[in-house]
């Protein structure tokens, strides 16, 4: 049973570019969540979802940031206009259902901005 | 607002001491807690989870307690090993979401 997987690993950006960065959770599993750590920084919750529903998105940032979660398919965080201070890993975790138990986390996607 | 505290940032140890890593949270309306380890430049680990309902939690060498009232955590790994070294970060759930400490960086050295 594979675990988290996030795509690509690492991902290069110029200023100004586009990032998407992709996640399938483990099997069974249909809630998503992203976090971010920011270099020497802990973890930062920031958008939580279901197939095709947004449930909690309180910690993206208001322009640039948007996730998606389609009906099939991986999940995608997607970052436009990429600046600097985007540079970080991005982690997905996911977990069966909403009860908030236990959550299984992804090997994380380093984003460099260049 | 959820806040998590991890104390000591650090910590270098040598083999085979016995442990213990700290956490504390500010609300302590919450559904459970998870121990996570993180090695340089990978993914998290889960190590243990606590539902707010328990006391502690063990798992080979570790062991987890949790004082919901007093908004405390501890970790206690015994007879450390060099390939204990990494970071362990503690967690709390509430309503949707993780609230992460900035977490323990442990060196065990050989």
């Amino acid at each position: 049973n594979a675990g988290v997987m996030q795509n690509p690993r690492h991902l290069v950006r110029r200023r100004g570019q586009e990032a998407r960065l992709r996640c399938s959770p483990m099997k069974g599993h249909s809630h998503v969540y992203w976090y971010r750590q920011l270099p020497e920084e802990g973890l930062k919750f920031m958008v939580y979802l279901q197939k095709e529903n947004i449930i909690d998105e309180s910690g993206m940032p208001k322009e640039r940031f948007s996730a998606e979660f389609p009906k099939e398919g991986p999940s995608i965080l997607r970052i436009q206009q990429v600046v600097r201070g985007d540079s970080a890993a991005y982690f997905c975790a996911s977990s069966p259902d909403s009860s908030i138990g236990e959550l299984f986390f992804g090997e994380g996607s380093r984003l460099t901005v260049l | 607002k959820q806040e998590v505290t991890q104390i000591p940032a650090a910590l270098s140890v040598p083999e085979g001491e016995n442990l213990v890593l700290n956490c504390s949270f500010t609300d302590s309306a919450i559904y459970n807690l998870q121990w996570f380890r993180q090695d340089p430049g990978k993914g998290l680990t889960s190590l243990l989870l606590i539902q707010s309902s328990q006391r502690e939690q063990t798992s080979g060498r570790l062991n987890a307690s949790l004082d919901k009232s007093s908004g405390r955590s501890t970790l206690y790994i015994a007879a450390s090993q060099p390939g204990d070294s990494a970071t362990y970060l503690c967690a709390v759930s509430a309503r949707r979401a993780l609230t992460f400490g900035s977490g323990t960086r442990l060196q065990v050295q050989p």
